[in-house]
């Protein structure tokens, strides 16, 4: 089975534009979380979502969007982008509604913003 | 104070000698606790969960939990140099949803 894969790999954008983030779970998985992390820190908590509902959200601006789609893959999105949102997106794909459940990660997308 | 901490290191260890990680957690409500390890420019991969008291094995991987303490440990025994990576410590915390809120990361170098 695929694990979890997130597109594009890498994206290069500028000051003030918008991008778009794609993430499909692992078959199985209804839970997708999404993560910043900064070069030299750790995952920064953005979004979880959960059957299509958003179940969490960590302390990012506004800018900072998603959605769940009915199949369960999820898109993170940010507008008026900044210098400081350069950073690794990560999707985790976990099953949903079980305690203790484990996130599995997608290989990431880097983003960078000139 | 950091829902959870690390010492970002390095840590470096010989070849052939037992790494320890450390990471302490705030939430005393946590139940749930992972180790992921993490390669220079690749995602966090998930080595060891450990939801109760005690120590959980796993080949040369070792898992400690004392939830009185707050405090969650790794032991890598036999370090080899392709152990070298960072280390992310990471909690579910025990409010609505649960989130999983990660360590900034203990770097980890065995030298040969």
């Amino acid at each position: 089975d695929a694990g979890v894969t997130q597109s594009p790999t890498h994206l290069i954008k500028t000051r003030g534009q918008h991008v778009t983030l794609r993430c499909s779970p692992i078959s199985g998985h209804k839970s997708v979380s999404w993560y910043q992390q900064v070069l030299g820190q750790g995952p920064q908590f953005i979004f979880q979502y959960y059957e299509k509902e958003e179940r969490g959200r960590g302390n990012f601006p506004d800018r900072f969007s998603a959605r769940q789609f009915p199949n369960y893959s999820s898109e993170l999105n940010v507008n008026a982008l900044l210098l400081g949102d350069s950073a690794l997106y990560l999707c985790a794909s976990s099953l949903g509604g079980q305690a203790g459940e484990k996130l599995f990660f997608g290989s990431g997308t880097q983003l960078s913003v000139l | 104070q950091k829902e959870v901490e690390q010492n970002s290191g390095p840590l470096s260890v010989p070849e052939g000698a037992i790494a320890s990680l450390n990471c302490t957690y705030s939430d005393r409500g946590s139940q749930s606790f992972f180790w992921y390890r993490q390669y220079s420019g690749k995602s966090p991969e998930l080595i060891m969960s450990i939801y109760s008291n005690g120590d959980k094995e796993d080949g040369r991987f070792t898992a400690q939990l004392n939830k009185a303490s707050q405090y969650v440990s790794l032991l890598i025994r036999d370090s080899q140099p392709s152990d070298s990576a960072t280390y992310l410590c990471a909690v579910r915390g025990s409010g609505g949803y649960q989130k999983v809120t990660f360590g900034i990361g203990t770097k980890l170098q065995v030298i040969p």
